[in-house]
């Protein structure tokens, strides 16, 4: 079973306002993926990460979302305004390494309400 | 381009019957393969994976999968399946390049008593 903790669990914001997620990667998993799964089961990656350093997002993370892995801390995703179509289960995942053989473990998400 | 397609929306089954959930994936280099499940109101859990080696690969809770290069395909089956099953189902690849990794859009699997 996956060991990676997400929290909350369930976050519901109004629009324009901030929505503040973190993740905690399994133990030993310097890479760490961020991904937004829709009502429709559509996923779009949003950003990743290994260790503290970014490397690869999307336009749409670079202007409306700020992400960060700081050492010894969770990470955090946090959509500055939030918008209606932000209402999504954001979804955290960590591997240990970038090889693409090495699984992804995802965490149970955090599923986000914009009213 | 990478993708993933699964063309099954939903399945049906009867509990004790055979399952398979059909994936065909579309990637120019060596295709690392994935199945996962979804449980409701929960996260992605991994069911098997392939990247070399035997093409066929057990996972977990009697789940296996093959891999089939001349057909791009990557079949989830289970000889007999639980009513515990029911989730849905995702097949991914995960590219080399930048080592995102690509979701098909998913089969409800409905196990009905």
């Amino acid at each position: 079973n996956s060991k990676v903790i997400q929290t909350p669990r369930y976050l519901v914001k109004g629009q324009g306002q901030k929505a503040k997620m973190r993740c905690i990667p399994e133990k030993g998993h310097p890479v760490v993926f961020w991904y937004q799964q829709n009502k429709n089961n559509e996923f779009k990656f949003l950003i990743n990460f290994q260790n503290q350093e970014v490397l690869q997002q999307i336009d749409m993370t670079e202007k409306r979302f700020s992400a960060e892995c700081p050492s010894n801390s969770p990470c955090s995703l946090e959509i500055q305004s939030s918008e209606a179509g932000d209402s999504a289960l954001y979804l955290c995942a960590s591997s240990l390494s970038r090889a693409s053989q090495n699984t992804l473990y995802f965490g149970a998400g955090t599923r986000l309400s914009v009213l | 381009a990478q993708s993933v397609t699964q063309p099954d929306a939903r399945v049906t089954v009867s509990e004790g019957a055979s399952l398979q959930l059909r994936c065909k994936y579309s990637y120019s280099g060596t295709p690392y393969l994935f199945w996962y499940v979804q449980y409701p109101r929960q996260g992605l859990q991994l069911l098997l994976k392939y990247y070399s080696g035997d093409p066929v690969v057990q996972g977990v809770n009697g789940f296996e999968a093959e891999f089939i290069k001349s057909n791009s395909s990557f079949h989830l089956r289970k000889a007999s399946v639980h009513w515990s099953d029911s989730a849905v189902y995702f097949c991914a690849v995960r590219e080399n390049s930048n080592n995102r990794i690509f979701f098909g859009d998913g089969t409800q699997l409905v196990v009905k008593p």
